[in-house]
């Protein structure tokens, strides 16, 4: 059964950084590509950054760039998100979701963790 | 970035067919992408590819569409299918619609 599992979410000030983490489970973690998505308190989704299979190619949504570093051991089938700078407007519930599989031209999310909620307040 | 336009909201009777849309503001061929969020849950993958059924997900669910036209449907509709509907692109980046909220007349 594939598993993703974050943590590492909670209170933090503006201008201050934050580590999430995914352990992922149930399959070979070094096949897929992998992502995070958010979703503010009562908004939609949104797609935040993305890392293929080795971690040598990385995306990110504009509003991240240059803020966010997505990535990824898979030795220890764990996907990280490290978060600088951080704004109020970045709190969210932050989701580990797994990407279709390698070879597949198309990119929709196949399986999601339960989230880990980020509040960036003073 | 390619904006994914969906209703807001959809009143549907027990039994009955309901139907979402997506477009999109440009082309995204068929690279169409839709969830179900249940309140307080993580999304979950229903269609992938405009119109494959992902794993699991029961027949009653299929899609449509291609270019910047897509559609979603569920028939008929069983009161477990309450939840928030998205639609995702993913020709260019990775952007999802607003959702769009079924609920029971």
């Amino acid at each position: 059964e594939v598993q993703l599992v974050e943590s590492g979410g909670g209170l933090v000030q503006p201008g201050r950084s934050l580590k999430l983490s995914c352990a992922a489970s149930g399959f070979t973690f070094s096949n897929y590509g992998m992502a995070w998505v958010c979703q503010a308190p009562t908004k939609g989704l949104e797609w935040v950054a993305s890392i293929s299979t080795g971690g040598g190619n990385t995306y990110y949504r504009d509003s991240v760039k240059g803020r966010f570093t997505i990535s990824r051991d898979n030795a220890k089938n764990t996907l990280y998100l490290q978060m600088d700078s951080l704004r109020s407007e970045d709190t969210a519930t932050y989701y580990c979701a797994r990407h279709a599989p390698v070879g597949i031209s198309d990119n929709w999310f196949a399986y999601w963790g339960q989230g880990t909620l980020v509040t960036v307040s003073s | 970035d390619i904006v994914l336009t969906q209703s807001p909201a959809l009143a549907v009777s027990l039994g009955q067919r309901a139907t979402i849309s997506c477009r999109a503001s440009e082309s995204v061929r068929s690279s169409m992408h839709w969830y179900q969020q249940k309140s307080g849950q993580q999304p979950k993958l229903l269609i992938y590819g405009a119109s494959n059924l992902a794993s699991g997900v029961p027949a009653r669910f299929s899609g449509s569409g291609s270019g910047t036209d897509f559609t979603f449907t569920i028939d008929p509709v069983e009161a477990d299918d309450i939840a928030t509907y998205y639609c995702q692109q993913s020709r260019n980046d990775n952007t999802f619609g607003a959702g769009t909220k079924l609920e029971l007349k």
